[in-house]
């Protein structure tokens, strides 16, 4: 069975640009959720999806959005792109209950760079 | 507010030699506790969790972990370290209910032959 899949695996962005990123979660699997990882930090929660609703956000913007569609693949979209997005994007699975941080499976992620 | 400190940046190990990571946590009660291993260009992976029950928990990769709540502790251990053990580690808390997870800052294991 394929594990979590993310596209692109890398991406270069320009400052005020516009930038979506894509997760397939494990079959099966109904809750999505989406980390930030700073080089040299771990990783910040930004949002959980469960059954295509938004279950949980971080500390972050309103540049930050999300969804999740009904075959449960996600997408975060991060507008006005500033030069402190630049990290590491990742997505987690997290099985077919709502409480689903009692095991998440992690993509290899998204390396976001903006110049 | 929650939070994960682990203390130790990185850390070096000869290849066989016993290991110990540290990680301290803030919370005002037993939250669910995680150590997870990245390793370069690479998500992610779980190496065990406490959840409640016996305190000394045991992982894959022949990692364990034991909580300590007189310490707010949950340290990472391993008898004998191997050179693919060589990763960044993520110690990390989830409080009851929540459905995100809280990471420490990580400490990078570096395996010398």
């Amino acid at each position: 069975d394929a594990g979590v899949t993310q596209s692109p695996t890398h991406l270069i962005k320009t400052r005020g640009q516009q930038v979506t990123l894509r997760c397939s979660p494990i079959s099966g699997h109904k809750s999505v959720s989406w980390y930030q990882q700073v080089l040299g930090q771990g990783p910040q929660f930004i949002f959980q999806y469960y059954e295509k609703e938004e279950r949980g956000r971080g500390n972050f913007p309103d540049r930050f959005s999300a969804r999740q569609f009904p075959n449960y693949s996600s997408e975060l979209n991060v507008n006005a792109l500033l030069l402190g997005d630049s990290a590491l994007y990742l997505c987690a699975s997290g099985g077919t209950g709502v409480a689903t941080n009692e095991k998440l499976f992690f993509g290899s992620g998204t390396q976001l760079s903006v110049l | 507010a929650q939070s994960v400190t682990q203390p130790d940046i990185h850390i070096t190990v000869s290849e066989g030699a016993s290991l110990e990571l540290r990680c301290n946590y803030s919370y005002g009660a037993t939250p669910y506790l995680f150590w997870y291993v990245q390793s370069p260009g690479q998500g992610l992976q779980l190496l065990l969790k406490y959840f409640s029950g016996d305190t000394l928990v045991q992982g894959i990769k022949g990692f364990e972990a034991e909580f300590k709540r007189s310490q707010s502790s949950f340290n990472l251990r391993k008898p004998s370290v191997h050179w693919s053990d060589a990763a960044e580690y993520f110690c990390a808390v989830a409080p009851w209910g929540a459905n995100n997870l809280f990471f420490g800052t990580g400490t990078r294991l570096t395996v010398i032959p």
